[in-house]
């Protein structure tokens, strides 16, 4: 059963262009996490979807930033205009379906993707 | 600060020892997980011990967790030099989708 997939893993932009992150999720699992973490520092929370919902977008800058998870295919975090600000490394997380008791806790992560903003 | 900070921020030590890391955090919480960070890469999922839950084992790691003082604590027993990682806590919110992980403690183990 593969882990979390991510790619790119490396990711080279120019200030102004977009950024397109994917994600896809370990198998049988329906919830996606993003999370963002800069030089030094521990993760910080951007978004939470399900197939085709967002569920929580709270850590998610109000502009220039999106996500999504289709049906079909993985979750894109889109970044527009980048800024040098944006680089960072983007890490998604998944987990399996939820009970009745809300989503299960452990968060399986990606390898992550590296953004350079030139 | 911040929920989910650990102490200290860094730590080294020989092979052998045991190393010690601890966690504070603010609001009540459902668990609270660890997670090991080898430098350029993922993160890789430790152990999770429940609010209702004190120690919990896995291997070579040792988790405590005082909810009246809201702190926890990973212990590292007989360190190996492939120990050499940063080390995060992470406390889920009342609804259990989002971590809060805090600034993690950089270990280093000397062979």
């Amino acid at each position: 059963n593969a882990g979390v997939m991510q790619n790119p893993r490396h990711l080279v932009r120019r200030r102004g262009q977009e950024a397109r992150l994917r994600c896809s999720p370990m198998k049988g699992h329906s919830h996606v996490y993003w999370y963002r973490q800069l030089p030094e520092e521990g993760l910080k929370f951007m978004v939470y979807l399900q197939k085709e919902n967002i569920i929580d977008e709270s850590g998610m800058p109000k502009e220039r930033f999106s996500a999504e998870f289709p049906k079909e295919g993985p979750s894109i975090l889109r970044i527009q205009q980048v800024v040098r600000g944006d680089s960072a490394a983007y890490f998604c997380a998944s987990s399996p379906p939820s009970g009745l008791a809300g989503p299960t806790d452990t968060q399986y992560f990606g390898p992550g993707t590296r953004l350079t903003v030139l | 600060s911040q929920q989910g900070e650990e102490d200290p921020q860094a730590l080294s030590i020989q092979e052998g020892e045991n190393a010690t890391m601890n966690c504070s955090y603010k609001t009540s919480i459902n668990n609270l997980q660890w997670y090991r960070q080898n430098s350029g890469r993922g993160l890789v999922h430790l152990i999770l011990i429940r609010s209702n839950e004190r120690e919990k084992h896995s291997g070579r790691l040792r988790v405590t967790l005082d909810t009246s003082k809201k702190s926890s604590s990973l212990l590292i027993t007989a360190s190996r030099a492939a120990d050499t990682a940063s080390y995060f806590c992470a406390t889920d919110g009342r609804y259990g989708n989002k971590l809060v992980f805090g600034a993690g403690t950089i270990l280093r183990v000397k062979s």
